[in-house]
């Protein structure tokens, strides 16, 4: 099955400067790459994703890289504000019907 | 768009009880909904995947009778705890994915399960 890893676990960075999340997959026939955030106490929310054919996606401040011969897909916070603050988790799914592997999450703290 | 709920958002119950946890899509239809179960600090274990007119495909060591599942429409699942014991309490989130949609899947707020 797939195996999906991110790192780091946790990570603080003062506000203002850039965060970077990274995850790996195991398999090939994953396609599809969501991140979610999550607050404390509240459910995940999707706040980019991307496909496996494309490399680059980008939502305001938000980005997502992927790579597919490397097997990893990268998030990046630019500008980041203490409201960035949250756990955010990586997942990779190879099509509708398939479950979502998701990573182990990345404690973000945004230090004002 | 895109709106999952989740009924209730906490409950306390007494071991020996059930508890039923309601998930429902609020602007679309779902042919599959998840059920996860989220421990402090950890990331989202799979419960079970739901699919709506038949029955529930769970994950291995998830015990089908403990945790009855039911998608009864394309908009609602179920998801009844029986026989609770303090070892249940947990955070219970639902997911659904959409039915015109590629992939996507949007998560409920979550249910907070204290079994006392």
């Amino acid at each position: 099955g797939e195996n999906v890893e991110q790192h780091p676990s946790t990570l603080s960075v003062q506000e203002g400067d850039s965060a970077v999340i990274k995850c790996t997959y195991s398999d090939s026939a994953s396609n599809y790459f969501p991140w979610y955030k999550q607050e404390l106490g509240k459910g995940p929310q999707l706040i980019i994703d991307i496909r496996s054919n494309v490399g680059e996606k980008k939502d305001q401040r938000i980005a997502v890289t992927l790579n597919k011969t490397a097997k990893h897909f990268s998030l990046h916070i630019t500008e980041t504000q203490p409201e960035d603050s949250a756990v955010y988790f990586c997942a990779a799914n190879k099509g509708a019907g398939n479950q979502f592997y998701f990573g182990t999450g990345t404690s973000l703290t945004v230090i004002p | 768009g895109a709106v999952v709920s989740q009924h209730p958002s906490w409950v306390i119950c007494k071991s020996g009880t059930s508890v039923k946890i309601e998930c429902r899509s609020l602007d679309f239809q779902a042919t599959t909904m998840f059920w996860y179960r989220q421990f402090p600090k950890q990331s989202l274990m799979l419960m079970a995947t739901s699919n709506e007119g038949s029955k529930a495909t769970y994950e291995q060591g998830v015990e089908k009778d403990k945790f009855l599942i039911n998608h009864a429409s394309l908009t609602l699942s179920t998801l009844t705890v029986t026989s609770a014991h303090p070892e249940d309490s947990s955070f219970y989130i639902c997911s659904a994915r959409e039915l015109a949609g590629l992939n996507e899947q949007y998560f409920g707020p979550g249910t907070r399960l204290t079994v006392t």
